[in-house]
C-alpha cells in the first residue's frame, strides 16, 4: 500500500461545476497536508496548506482534513477552464525539520468550457 | 524578484553517462530541495540541503548526490544514468524554520536517458 493515494483521473467537469478532488493515507505520523497545483510541463505552485483537522478556505477553495478518517479534500467552487491542471496533494511529518514532502499521483483535471 | 531558476531545461544523455543540474533558490531563501518526477507520477523527494550540507534524504541510491554552495545555489548530480532516471527533476526552495511546507518549486530539468 502507497503511503497516498490519490486518483489519477482524469477528471472532467464542466465550467461552474463544484470540484472535489481527494487524497487518503496510511501514515499517522503527517501531520502537514497541502495541495498543490501543477500546470503542463510547469513546477507545482501551492494553493493550499492545512495543519489540523477542519476546514480552510482561500477563495473559490477550501480544504478539509479529517484526521480520523486520513482523508484529505480539497473543493474547488465556481471552477473555470484556467483551473485544468494536475492537483498534487502533499503530506509531510509533524516536529518541524528538514523532512520532505510525501506527493500522491496527481489528479488531472478538466473543466470544459 | 526572480523565483527558483533551474538549468538547463532538457537535456538527453545515454546510459552510464553522469549529469548536473543546477537551481539558483528564490531570493531570501536558504534551503534547497530536489525532487524526482516520473511521468504520471508525483514528485518524489530526493534530499535537501541547508548551510552546504544534506540535511535528509529519501529513498535514492548513492548515484545521486548534491552540492550546496555559500550562495546557497545548489546542484544534482547523478552518476551512471540508467534508463529509469528519466524524468523531470524540480528544484525547491524554501526558508529554514517556516514549517508551513511552502515550497517554491523551479520549473524543473527533463532529462532523457537513451
Amino acid at each position: 500500500q502507497k503511503e497516498v493515494e490519490q486518483d489519477p483521473g482524469p477528471l472532467s467537469v464542466p465550467e461552474g461545476a463544484i470540484v472535489s478532488l481527494n487524497c487518503t493515507y496510511s501514515n499517522s505520523a503527517f501531520q502537514y497536508f497541502m495541495w498543490y497545483r501543477q500546470y503542463s510541463r510547469k513546477g507545482p505552485e501551492l494553493l493550499m496548506y492545512t495543519y489540523s483537522s477542519g476546514n480552510k478556505e482561500d477563495g473559490r477553495f477550501t480544504a478539509q482534513v479529517d484526521k480520523s478518517s486520513k482523508y484529505i479534500s480539497l473543493f474547488i467552487r465556481d471552477s473555470q477552464p484556467s483551473d485544468s491542471a494536475t492537483y498534487l496533494c502533499a503530506m509531510k511529518n509533524g516536529g518541524g525539520g528538514a523532512d520532505g514532502l510525501t506527493f500522491g499521483k496527481g489528479t488531472h483535471l478538466i473543466i470544459q468550457p | 524578484d526572480a523565483g527558483v531558476t533551474q538549468s538547463p531545461t532538457h537535456l538527453i544523455k545515454t546510459r552510464g553517462q553522469q549529469v548536473t543540474l543546477r537551481c539558483s533558490p528564490k531570493s531570501g531563501h536558504d534551503t534547497v530541495s530536489w525532487y524526482q518526477q516520473a511521468l504520471g507520477q508525483g514528485p518524489q523527494f530526493i534530499f535537501q540541503y541547508y548551510e552546504e550540507e544534506e540535511r535528509q534524504r529519501g529513498n535514492f541510491p548513492d548515484r545521486f548526490s548534491g552540492h550546496q554552495f555559500p550562495n546557497y545555489s545548489s546542484e544534482l548530480n547523478v552518476n551512471a544514468l540508467l534508463l529509469g532516471d528519466s524524468a523531470l527533476y524540480l528544484c525547491a526552495s524554501s526558508r529554514t524554520g517556516v514549517t508551513t511546507g511552502e515550497l517554491f518549486f523551479g520549473e524543473g530539468s527533463r532529462l532523457t536517458v537513451l
